[in-house]
């Protein structure tokens, strides 16, 4: 079973401050997914990272694929209160379908 | 698509009774998951369907706990008798090959009392 470990677990910050948040395996991803939670529903799909060293970008979220592909992170620039939730990472759906442990983050107006 | 759709979305319970909970997939997606949610112990994989068959149910805790899915477009996950330590949000998620991910319902939040 591969472990995914992400940290912080819990982050409160104020409105406008950047962050970032990690995911780490202890093997190597064949891809790896975002989710976002937010209170009282289901998790929702941010991103997927395929190729190592890989960097995508959604509007203020940016996330980053290890080289090794056995770590990835999630940087939020100038957070808003609507980025508060718990940020998930797992493995794309197909041998494995683990979720990681989460950081729950808020953001404080 | 109306997404995943579980129901109901709160249950209250007495210890020792049954529980039966309710999950249609997205129309298409041929695998079905139903995941246990709780503080302490995260977003939890307790069984998964493919084609409507159980692959794993390794994570079901013990023999309370079944699943079933008789069709490709409705599964139930049910405990009997329930205890209050299986208070926690279950939540069903479906997918297929070509999705681009797990879509999840909206959960059910059970409390046992």
């Amino acid at each position: 079973t591969q472990l995914l470990e992400q940290s912080p677990q819990f982050l409160s910050i104020q409105e406008g401050e950047n962050l970032t948040v990690y995911c780490n395996s202890s093997s190597v991803f064949s891809s790896l997914q975002w989710y976002r939670q937010e209170p009282g529903e289901g998790p929702v799909l941010l991103v997927t990272v395929v190729t190592g060293g890989e960097v995508k970008k959604l509007k203020r979220l940016t996330f980053q694929f290890g080289d090794a592909r056995k770590d990835s992170s999630l940087h939020i620039t100038a957070a808003q209160p609507g980025d508060t939730g718990l940020y998930l990472c797992a493995e794309l759906p197909g041998n494995q379908f683990y979720f990681g442990t989460g950081t729950s983050l808020t953001v404080i107006p | 698509d109306a997404g995943v759709i579980q129901s109901p979305r709160h249950e209250v319970t007495e210890m020792g009774q049954e529980v039966t909970l309710r999950c249609k997939p997205i129309s298409g997606h041929n695998s079905l998951f139903w995941y246990r949610q709780t503080m302490m112990r995260g977003l939890e994989l307790l069984i998964y369907f493919n084609n409507n068959v159980p692959i794993d149910d390794s994570g079901m805790p013990e023999d309370r706990f079944s699943a079933k899915m008789p069709n490709a477009s409705f599964s139930t996950l049910k405990i009997q008798p329930s205890e209050p330590r299986d208070s926690a949000v279950y939540f069903c998620a479906s997918t297929s090959e070509g999705a681009r991910g797990y879509t999840f319902g909206s959960g059910t939040r059970l409390t046992v009392v």
